[in-house]
């Protein structure tokens, strides 16, 4: 069974410039998550699809940040404009369902660095 | 609100040597526990969780992690460290309802094996 799929692995922008992220969740996996996590830090959601529409997004910068999901299969998350403090790992994760019991499956991640 | 804490950000312990990573959490409502595992350039990878049940939990790769209730604890071990187990490591609660389900993860603890 295929994992999680992402690209780029690096990217390496200026500030003010945009960045979009992809995310290929495993197959039949209903839910989506996108993680931010900084250097030295734990992950931190951003954003939760389930299907196409979002459960979660109350971590996700707005006025930055945008993720969608069309088709409740791959996923984009874009950052426009890029600053200094997004520099991180992007996650993205996926689960068969949203529940408690549903086990979150992880990607490789795309490290994202802004200068 | 739900939150967890990992004492210590690096530990070091000699191949051989007992491996003992140390998570606190805490939680309004019965907690389902997790331990995670990375690797350089790699996403996270389950090791063990505890629902609820038996509170020693066995995972992969000989770790096993204990839910102490009224230590609001969940401490990670491994009998006898092996170099391929330098990673780091995070501690992740469950936070959300039956239908819902969003993770909370500590800031992590890098493992160092020494030959």
């Amino acid at each position: 069974e295929a994992g999680v799929a992402q690209s780029p692995r690096y990217k390496i922008i200026e500030k003010r410039q945009s960045v979009a992220f992809w995310c290929n969740p495993i197959s039949g996996h209903a839910t989506l998550y996108w993680y931010q996590q900084i250097l030295g830090q734990g992950p931190k959601l951003l954003i939760q699809f389930q299907n196409n529409g979002v459960v979660d997004d109350s971590q996700l910068p707005k006025d930055r940040f945008s993720a969608e999901r069309l088709k409740g299969v791959d996923s984009t998350l874009k950052i426009q404009p890029a600053k200094l403090e997004d520099s991180a790992v992007y996650l993205c994760a996926s689960s068969l369902g949203s529940g408690r019991f549903d086990e979150q499956y992880f990607g490789p991640g795309t490290r994202l660095t802004v200068t | 609100a739900q939150s967890v804490t990992q004492l210590g950000s690096h530990v070091s312990v000699s191949e051989g040597a007992l491996v003992l990573l140390r998570c606190n959490y805490s939680s309004s409502v019965p907690p389902y526990l997790f331990w995670y595992v990375q690797y350089p350039n790699q996403g996270l990878q389950l090791l063990l969780k505890y629902t609820t049940g038996a509170t020693l939990v066995k995972g992969i790769n000989g770790f096993e992690a204990e839910f102490k209730k009224s230590e609001t604890s969940f401490h990670l071990t491994k009998p006898s460290a092996h170099m391929s187990d330098a990673a780091e490591y995070f501690c992740a609660v469950l936070y959300g309802s039956s239908n819902t389900g969003k993770l909370i993860f500590g800031q992590g603890t890098t493992l160092q094996v020494k030959p």
